[in-house]
């Protein structure tokens, strides 16, 4: 994998399910994963930033996970609200050089 | 509150035209980014700044152009160079330089040229 991807493109979930998406990215030189929620009309906000293999972060009803061997990361939002609607992106960067490489975003959309 | 203004939100263009993207950060932040996105693609980095007086070139760099004179700013010049310029643009700084520093964004600020 060359870049960042993110799937899937779109999600639609009804109100109390849990759910999850994927990032992947180039596992060769990988330094950091970002993970950022951008609600419409507003700023993208920092989530999670990981660096170590296996790491797991918590905010809430939002985790993620590291695989930093394989290249891939994954958001879980459990017991989704309405307001968890919003895209979520994924960015990586390879040793410390400022270059975050960001995926397309995956668009959630929780229905009451 | 501390955090990033870009102005102005929406700008319209004439082919031909230069224009300039405020971002201005009261955060105290050393780094600063300038980002691209197009429709159903990542965010692209265009320039960054580590520091005032000093900036770097993205991956989409070609037409567009940057200053830091000072550590709060960091416009963005969209040039007549640049060949498809209608896009949304993200300003963004972070604490510290490289890839493990979270990154504060602006609201961005949509370009169309007409």
């Amino acid at each position: 994998i060359l870049n960042v991807e993110q799937s899937p493109q779109s999600l639609h979930v009804q109100e109390g399910d849990s759910t999850n998406f994927t990032c992947s990215f180039p596992s060769s030189n990988f330094y950091a994963l970002h993970w950022y929620r951008w609600e419409t009309a507003k700023s993208p906000e920092a989530l999670f930033v990981m660096t170590l293999n296996g790491d797991e972060k918590k905010k809430g009803r939002i985790s993620a996970t590291l695989n930093t061997k394989e290249g891939y990361s994954y958001l879980y939002i459990k017991g989704s609200q309405p307001e968890d609607s919003a895209t979520y992106l994924c960015a990586s960067g390879a040793y410390n050089n400022n270059d975050m490489r960001f995926g397309a975003g995956t668009r959630l959309t929780v229905k009451p | 509150d501390g955090g990033i203004t870009q102005s102005p939100k929406y700008l319209f263009r004439k082919e031909g035209q230069n224009v300039t993207l405020s971002c201005e950060q009261n955060l105290n932040h050393d780094a600063m980014y300038w980002y691209r996105q197009d429709p159903g693609q990542g965010l692209r980095l265009i320039y960054y700044s580590q520091i005032v007086n000093d900036f770097q070139k993205g991956d989409i760099a070609e037409g567009y152009s940057v200053s830091r004179e000072k550590k709060e700013s960091f416009p963005l010049t969209v040039t007549s160079a640049q060949k498809n310029p209608t896009a949304f643009y993200l300003c963004a700084s972070s604490r510290q330089s490289g890839t493990t520093g979270e990154l504060f964004f602006g609201e961005g600020s949509r370009l169309t040229v007409l």
